[in-house]
């Protein structure tokens, strides 16, 4: 059973940047774990960003963007905004099936 | 626009079983896969597993074997999931999405699965 492991929690500044990462239980995060992260608000549906590692939506806004970094998957927010404040979650897809990250809640302040 | 409107709420008593629905509406439903996934009230997400709707195999996660079921009906561009031998701990937003060549990207509104006693 693979784990998957994000920071619990982080806290920006609006106009920063923060960097949030999905390392995953049975090693480097490569191409072949097909990346995907998720933004989600209190009593929504979680809403698409990111697929296959860098890949964005369209209506992904620009200042999300996707990568490899070292051995895991990371999700970074330039010019951070009030409105990013959420809970995200990656995806890694090992093994012939799908596992989520326990979700990083992102505090703007 | 792609849209996956799933049933409304359900509340039912341990030991019994659940069937959600996902209706699908604005692209062609036999070409993509759709995924069920569940999240437990203030808790993460769990895939639950997926359904390749053209030819109908399935792939369920190892914690929900046996308990699960997934299907379609494509005259009507319906998915269900259902679960059976319900538990308590079972009770979660149930959410369906497509899910095609590793890319996630519409999701239903969710339904809430109550179980209790």
């Amino acid at each position: 059973q693979t784990v998957v492991t994000q920071e619990p929690s982080l806290t920006v500044s609006p106009g920063g940047t923060v960097t949030l990462t999905c390392a995953s239980s049975t090693g480097e995060v490569t191409s072949g774990f097909y990346p995907n992260w998720f933004q989600q608000k209190p009593g929504q549906a979680p809403r698409p960003l990111i697929y296959g590692i860098g890949y964005k939506h369209s209506w992904t806004p620009a200042r999300f963007s996707g990568s490899l970094l070292g051995a895991k998957a990371a999700l970074t927010l330039s010019g951070v905004q009030p409105e990013d404040e959420a809970a995200y979650y990656c995806l890694l897809f090992h093994g012939g099936a799908w596992f989520f990250g326990g979700g990083t809640k992102l505090t703007v302040l | 626009q792609v849209q996956l409107v799933q049933s409304g709420a359900e509340v039912t008593k341990p030991g019994a079983s659940v069937r959600v629905s996902c209706k699908a509406s604005g692209y062609t439903f036999t070409n993509f896969g759709i995924s069920w996934v569940r999240q437990a009230p203030g808790q993460g997400l769990e895939w639950l597993g997926w359904i390749n709707v053209k030819n109908g195999k399935t792939n369920y996660a190892q914690s929900l074997q046996g308990r699960v079921t997934m299907t379609t009906d494509t005259s009507t561009s319906i998915a269900y999931m259902e679960l059976r031998s319900l538990r308590t701990d079972d009770t979660a937003v149930y959410y369906c999405v497509r899910d095609w060549d590793y890319q996630w990207h519409y999701w239903g509104q969710g339904t809430l699965v109550t179980v209790s006693s």
